[in-house]
């Protein structure tokens, strides 16, 4: 079974602290993706990754960042928390072609005071 | 654009009986793919069922089927014989194939199974 691991499930953070979000997947997929989840919005795509080190911005980047050094693990990075971050982070994965289905992890839910 | 629409945020079922989620899409690509995904309480998003613009007949998993009306823009999810386990928000989302790894969501409806 793919295995996508992300590393804090609850965060709690000061406004502009540095926050990281890692995220580990197990079955070597090309793509992984960061999405966050707030009630009534559903998911939103903030970053994806379709190789290493490379990167493409989804619908809502702003404010954030992130970083794929190796296949395996993708983070998401908020140079400088805000309350409006407080959210549900969820990483996903997924392998190549055009219509396979995303694999997610168990989300992280950061709360920014 | 690509936009999915869940008009539900939440809804009561019975145990044992089956239920319609609704979804409408809008999307000018004649190419796209339908995902639906459930996320229980836990947070773990789990894959449902998914259905291809060409595909000649509606996808069925299990007791998921999906009610695929192209003309209408609509990819509603019918669950059979709800459980008590089926309770959990569910997600339509859509990714046309001209947008790369971009995956749409709609807002979600939360489901109650009532036994």
């Amino acid at each position: 079974d793919v295995k996508v691991t992300q590393s804090s499930r609850y965060l709690v953070k000061r406004t502009g602290e540095k926050v990281f979000l890692e995220c580990v997947q197990d079955m070597d997929h090309e793509n992984m993706f960061w999405y966050r989840q707030d009630p009534g919005l559903g998911l939103r795509l903030i970053y994806f990754s379709y190789d290493v080190k490379m990167k493409e911005k989804g619908d809502i980047p702003e404010g954030y960042s992130v970083s794929r050094e190796k296949k395996e693990r993708f983070s998401l990075i908020l140079e400088s928390a805000s309350t409006n971050q407080t959210s549900m982070y969820l990483c996903a994965s997924r392998a190549g072609g055009l219509f396979g289905e995303l694999f997610f992890g168990e989300g992280s839910r950061l709360t920014v005071l | 654009a690509q936009k999915i629409t869940q008009t539900q945020p939440g809804m009561f079922v019975q145990e044992k009986e089956a239920v319609t989620l609704d979804c409408t899409y809008d999307t000018s690509d004649p190419s796209y793919g339908l995902f639906w995904y459930k996320q229980p309480s836990s947070g773990e998003m789990i894959f449902l069922i998914y259905q291809g613009s060409y595909d000649q007949q509606n996808a069925t998993e299990g007791r998921y089927s999906l009610n695929f009306q192209k003309a209408r823009k609509s990819a509603n999810l019918v669950i059979s014989a709800s459980q008590l386990g089926d309770s959990a928000m569910y997600f339509c989302a859509m990714r046309p194939p001209n947008a790369g790894n971009m995956l749409t969501f709609g807002g979600g409806t939360r489901l109650m199974v009532k036994p």
